[in-house]
């Protein structure tokens, strides 16, 4: 069985550095054809992806937050670790992590976390 | 990035109604879409992936259609537990893109 959840604080600071960490079970991401996927949802709004990791450490960023964004792998822990410098209020959102299969070299995001809640304030 | 647009971005229909999404990529990805459903305070699950294979676990109410840069969301026979929100993603470009969503409720 896959699972997979996130970890983190729930409320950072503008300007900080936010870490957070999926930890998943069921599947490893050295297993070929796998990636691990950031996801976002400020309240109310739509889905929003961030960025993933595959199993040959091969890294992908959104284009408009990549400046911003650092995804990086644990194998030996099941764990993907994002980072995501000089938060603001407008990164308020639901984090999630979701694991894709590779079908027709296309990445498709078969299974997610619950989320958890990351609020930006002073 | 590829832009993916979503319509209608709300709907309201009754139980056993049919129900069409629509979605379109500002360019060509050939079959790569999928659609995920979305309940209130909830992860999103998948349902279709590559335009029309449905997911282990969906129900054939649902199905998908489309290539190119337009698709379709089909739900033959609203249920109750259908009512929620469903987003296209596109999976042809490495950064992966989504739908503005769209919310299924009640009339």
């Amino acid at each position: 069985q896959v699972t997979l959840t996130e970890s983190g604080p729930a409320l950072v600071k503008p300007t900080q550095t936010l870490t957070l960490t999926c930890t998943f079970s069921g599947f490893s991401l050295t297993n070929h054809g796998m990636c691990l996927n950031w996801i976002r949802q400020p309240p109310g709004k739509a889905l929003e992806w961030l960025a993933l990791i595959d199993w040959d450490d091969e890294r992908h960023y959104s284009t408009s937050l990549k400046t911003r964004l650092t995804i990086s792998k644990d194998t030996s822990k099941n764990q993907v670790v994002l980072t995501v410098t000089n938060m603001d209020p407008m990164d308020t959102a639901t984090y999630y992590c979701a694991r894709a299969f590779s079908y027709n070299d296309a990445w498709i995001l078969d299974s997610w976390g619950p989320g958890t809640l990351v609020t930006v304030s002073s | 990035d590829i832009q993916m647009t979503q319509s209608p971005s709300s709907l309201s229909a009754s139980v056993g109604d049919k129900v069409t999404i629509t979605c379109r990529a500002s360019q060509n990805i050939r079959t790569f879409l999928n659609w995920y459903q979305q309940k209130p305070g909830k992860a999103p699950k998948l349902l279709i992936y590559a335009t029309s294979t449905l997911h282990d676990g969906a129900l054939s109410r649902f199905s998908g259609s489309g290539s190119g840069t337009d698709f379709t969301l089909t739900i033959s026979g609203l249920q109750p537990e259908d009512f929620a929100s469903y987003y296209c993603q596109q999976s042809y470009s490495f950064s992966l893109t989504f739908g503005g969503g769209t919310l299924v409720d009640i009339k």
